[in-house]
């Protein structure tokens, strides 16, 4: 089944204590993305990948780092996070050239 | 920047009614996507509009793309309870896809 799997669904933190969120895809997608979701701003888009190796920052790129060594996996890590990053995070992936996305299920994280 | 703007921000209405939601983008827009978010779920895709004043429908869904390619619009005729969630629009650029803020829908019963 064609999908997007981001790990994991809910994460509490701690302020300062980094963190991994995973995101994978199987349908061989070149472009890989990552927006995080707020109450009344929409998606915004923090990092984005159009191949391996190849990434660039996206409206909200502050606080977040991202690597694609592989096609499949597009990991983002917050390395010292803060409550003001506590937001719902989707991962999604698609053809690139403006195709539609396929977006993961999600992950809510709070930061205390 | 960029910036692509939604409107109602929420709209109830009772089943059995029509609802539109408005995309007004500041710049010309290559294509317009929508999606549509279930409550506690992710954005699924719905359609894609390219061409300047295209109209596609999908059942009781209608999607048109302004004649500047600044707009576009979602029309859901007869509204049912199964419409209920977030409707996005986004602006695809080749890497960039600028959302729109969305509009969050509830079908009364």
């Amino acid at each position: 089944e064609a999908q997007v799997t981001q790990n994991p669904r809910y994460l509490i933190t701690v302020t300062g204590k980094k963190l991994t969120v995973t995101c994978s895809q199987n349908m061989n997608h070149e472009y890989m993305s990552w927006y995080r979701q707020d109450p009344g701003l929409g998606l915004r888009q923090i990092y984005y990948s159009m191949n391996v190796e190849v990434t660039d920052k996206g409206d909200v790129p502050e606080g977040y780092k991202v690597s694609r060594k592989e096609k499949r996996n597009f990991p983002l890590i917050l390395e010292s996070p803060s409550p003001n990053q506590t937001s719902l995070y989707f991962c999604a992936s698609g053809k690139g050239g403006g195709e539609k996305l396929f977006f993961g299920s999600g992950t809510q994280l709070s930061v205390l | 920047g960029q910036q692509v703007m939604q409107i109602p921000q929420y709209q109830h209405v009772q089943e059995g009614e029509d609802f539109t939601t408005y995309c007004n983008s500041s710049t010309t827009l290559s294509n317009i996507q929508w999606y549509k978010q279930r409550p506690g779920g992710h954005p699924v895709f719905l359609i894609q509009l390219v061409k300047s004043g295209e109209v596609k429908k999908q059942k009781r869904l209608t999607f048109q793309f302004g004649e500047a390619k600044k707009n576009s619009s979602l029309h859901i005729t007869a509204t049912q309870t199964t419409d209920v969630g977030t409707y996005f629009c986004a602006g695809g650029g080749t890497y960039k896809y600028i959302f729109g803020t969305g509009t969050r829908l509830k079908v009364l019963a």
